[in-house]
Parts: C-alpha cells; structure tokens; sequence
C-alpha cells in the first residue's frame, strides 16, 4: 500500500502488507521532522523521529526516510496490523530550542483484515 | 507516569460563559502546549510555556487566557467564545523546549453553543 511522493488523506491496506505514508514539508530551515499516530478519540502518539542530517531512521516496524532536496518525509510501516490503523502526521521544527511544531495534514491509514 | 491528563473531556458552552479546562503532567516537564484541532485537520500551536513563562503566543485571540500555576499545570481559560472555536483542544509537554518529543493529552472537545 503506497503511492510514491504523493501525499494522499487516505490510504487503506491489507493486513500483512506494507504501508507507505508521505508528507511534503515546508520549510527547508526545518532540522528535525516527528512523526505522530492519532487514534480515534486519543491525542497524537509519537512515532519516530529524525534530524535533518539524517536520511533515514529505522525503528521497531517503522522506518522514516528523509529527502531533503524536495522536502519530503515518508513513514514505512512493516507487516501493517489492524492496530495501526489512525491518523499520521508529520511535524517539522525549524526554530531550534523554540518548541515550536508545525503538523503536515494526515493521512487516515485503513487496515482490512 | 507518562500520561497528560485534560479535564473535562468534554465541554458544551455558550457564548457568553467563562470556562476553563485544566491540564496536568507528573513527568517534570517544564515545557507544555496547547493545540487546537478541528475535525480532520492537523493540530495547531496556539500557547506554549517553558518553566512556568510564556514562551510562543501564536496571535491567539484574547478571548484564549492561558495559565500555567506550576510545573505540573497547565490552564486555558476561555470566555466570550464563538460557535468556530468549536474543536478539540490538546494539552502536551516536553522535557524542556530544545526536547522535541512531545507527550499529548486525550484532549477536550469543546463546543460552542
């Protein structure tokens, strides 16, 4: 389940498979980028996180990639399960110490089992 | 303890009243935020605080008075709000500003009658 670059709202997958999740940032003074999970009537759940040095992070089933050149950030979810269905977001900070986060629109993940 | 809790989880209120909702951490943050978010839309920086100070007001109308009593706390008092404040308003903390983890709330759906 993905569609490469392309930020899409939604984005349903079979159980087992793989997900892809895009997002387009705005900024390119922006030095770290977090990916957050929101489930239905819960606030956002930090995912995984990377610097802008980085071009790739990898955490337990889920790897974020970096492209700086075209301010792109994508969330890989291995074996997707039905638990993983929510909303994610990516969020930029470009104002270091400031405690600032700008969220990118989510993107809804549906998991049929 | 890892949690934020919002009190209440919901609000109905009219216009011309005066509410609050309440926020709480036990992780000796001493960064906190608050977030509105409409339905299907990213979360948006309205307030934060880093030990106890005003740290990012993010032109956010009067009619939003945010407080924070100590460390643990984190108000919003609201008075003469309109039917498009209307949202869920999150709670979260950091570790200190230049910390970019943030621990979110369940929020308070609040709306404006």
């Amino acid at each position: 389940g993905e569609s490469v670059g392309l930020h899409l709202p939604t984005l349903s997958v079979q159980e087992g498979d793989n997900s892809i999740i895009n997002c387009a940032y705005s900024n390119s003074a922006s030095d770290y980028f977090i990916w957050y999970k929101q489930e239905s009537g819960k606030g956002p759940q930090f995912i995984i996180d990377i610097r802008s040095n980085m071009d790739k992070r990898q955490g337990q089933r889920v790897t974020v990639l970096l492209n700086k050149t075209v301010k792109h950030l994508s969330l890989q979810i291995a074996a997707t399960q039905p638990g993983d269905s929510a909303v994610y977001f990516c969020a930029e900070i470009w104002n270091t110490n400031a405690g600032k986060s700008t969220f990118g629109d989510g993107t809804t993940l549906t998991v049929k089992p | 303890d890892t949690e934020v809790t919002q009190t209440p989880k919901h609000l109905v209120m009219g216009m011309t009243n005066k509410k609050s909702l309440k926020c709480e951490q036990h992780m000796g943050h001493r960064a906190m935020y608050w977030y509105k978010q409409k339905a299907k839309k990213p979360p948006e920086l309205m307030f934060v605080y880093s030990y106890e100070k005003l740290s990012i007001n993010e032109s956010v109308p009067s009619r939003f008075s945010p407080e924070c009593p100590n460390s643990s706390l984190l108000n919003l008092h609201l008075h003469a709000l309109q039917p498009e404040d209307s949202a869920l308003y999150l709670c979260a903390s950091s570790q200190g500003l230049g910390s970019y983890e943030q621990y979110f709330g369940p929020g308070t759906r609040l709306t404006v009658t």
